[in-house]
């Protein structure tokens, strides 16, 4: 079965950078992009890009430009972001998500989540 | 960028009742490309619909997506118990596949 287990959550200072992972399993790795949501406490969802684990394309939401970036690592069937220059607009539930297939980008495969805190 | 707007922002309805949720989309979705997430607390979203109508794998049948073009309404036939929780509408027509604000389903 269809398995994306994530890493722990994180507590990090204004400034700094997190890394968030996601392990798959249970399919073939390459043949799905992945892409990451994150949720502020009490908020909604934010969209924040999308990976392709075949070539490693990317595409971010304009708002995450330039301080997100989406990596993988074939050999451990594993996606990543870093988020750099965090503040505390960034404390947020931090989710990965599998896609249906080629061409539909719906979701029903999830993360558990990664709570991420900025905190001075 | 497409954005999504959801109607209403909350909903108080009892046990048995129909619920009928809106997502209205600032441009027409191609393929009626729209998706509905059930997200109760402490928990990741699960998806119910794509594709405007069809079932996820698992839903059941009082699940039922609509629409086209900028329109879509999610229709919950009878309330269970489980089913109260914030439901999501999001677009997976085109990057970014953005989420609208979500409609809060309560138990009135």
């Amino acid at each position: 079965q269809v398995q994306l287990v994530q890493s722990g959550a994180e507590v990090k200072k204004p400034g700094a950078s997190v890394k968030v992972s996601c392990k798959t399993s249970g399919y073939t790795f390459t043949g799905y992009y992945m892409y990451w949501v994150r949720q502020a406490p009490g908020q909604g969802l934010e969209w924040m890009g999308w990976i392709n684990p075949n070539t490693g394309g990317t595409d971010y939401a304009q708002k995450f430009q330039g301080r997100v970036t989406m990596t993988r690592d074939t050999s451990i069937s594993t996606v990543y972001i870093e988020v750099t220059s965090l503040t505390s607009d960034d404390t947020a539930v931090y989710y990965c998500a599998r896609v249906r297939g080629m061409g539909d980008m719906a979701a029903p495969y999830w993360g558990q989540g990664t709570l991420v805190t900025v905190s001075s | 960028e497409v954005v999504l707007t959801q109607s209403p922002g909350t909903l108080s309805l009892s046990p048995g009742e129909r619920a009928t949720l809106s997502c209205r989309a600032s441009l027409s979705i191609s393929n009626s490309y729209i998706a509905w997430y059930q997200q109760k607390p402490g928990q990741a979203p699960r998806l119910l619909i794509y594709g405007a109508s069809s079932r996820a794998t698992g839903i059941p049948d009082r699940f039922t997506g609509s629409g086209s073009g900028t329109d879509f309404t999610l229709t919950i036939t009878r309330m269970e118990p489980e089913d109260f929780a914030v439901y999501y509408c999001q677009q997976h027509d085109d990057s970014p596949f953005n989420f609208g604000p979500g409609t809060k389903v309560d138990i009135k």
